[in-house]
């Protein structure tokens, strides 16, 4: 199984900051490696597939970068409707994995 | 518009059994993966397993393996999970979700809102 560790888990950040939140895999998934978004009480929404490949009506302040094992999702100029978790995911091998997540709370 | 509606879940006693559907609308239901992912309170997500396209690959994570079983009826567009010998464990809500592929393959591009599953004497 492929562990995915993301860090921090916690974040307290000002509007218009950037954030990064880095998740790494315990052996590589190639370009394999998307990220997702929760808000409180609501369904995970897709924000970044293949490392760096923007979903459909993403907001241009999410990017994603990275290869092999290590993985970055950049929030550039935060904005207060961004506080939510933040999920890594893999989809290279089975079992599929989620990282443990990173909270974004907005000061 | 593409949507996941589940249903199905509720208070079990352990070791009972359970079974969650997941109806589909607004898309050829027979042409995707699905998948079940679940998070249990206050945690993180965690994948619970997948089936192809035409329901002929199925993979479990290792918890869930030989008491959980994924099925689908494409002629119903609904997915479901049979979920047998629940534990205290188990307890989460449980979600349903596309790929954008025949299988595994993919981020899980829409969800359902999840059916919560309390697994509890």
């Amino acid at each position: 199984e492929i562990v995915l560790t993301q860090s921090p888990d916690f974040q307290s950040v000002t509007p218009k900051e950037t954030v990064t939140i880095t998740c790494r895999a315990s052996q590589s998934v190639g370009g394999n490696l998307h990220w997702y978004q929760q808000k409180p009480n609501q369904s995970p929404k897709l924000l970044i597939r293949y490392v760096s490949q923007p979903f459909s009506g993403v907001p241009s302040r999410f990017t994603g970068s990275g290869s092999g094992a290590d993985f970055t999702l950049t929030i550039n100029s935060l904005e207060p409707e961004d506080a939510a978790t933040y999920y890594c995911h893999q989809s290279s091998s089975l079992p599929l994995t989620f990282g443990g997540g990173t909270k974004v709370e907005i000061k | 518009q593409a949507q996941l509606v589940e249903s199905g879940g509720g208070v079990v006693q352990p070791g009972r059994s359970l079974r969650l559907s997941c109806s589909a609308s607004g898309f050829v239901f027979s042409s995707y993966g699905m998948h079940w992912v679940r998070q249990a309170p206050g945690k993180g997500l965690e994948w619970v397993a997948v089936i192809s396209f035409d329901g002929s690959k199925t993979y479990y994570e290792d918890s869930v393996a030989g008491r959980f079983t994924i099925s689908r009826d494409n002629s119903k567009n609904t997915l479901y999970l049979q979920m047998n010998s629940l534990r205290p464990e188990d307890t989460a809500l449980y979600s349903c979700a596309r790929v954008p592929a025949t299988y595994a393959g993919d981020g899980f591009d829409i969800w359902g809102q999840g059916t919560m599953v309390t697994v509890s004497t």
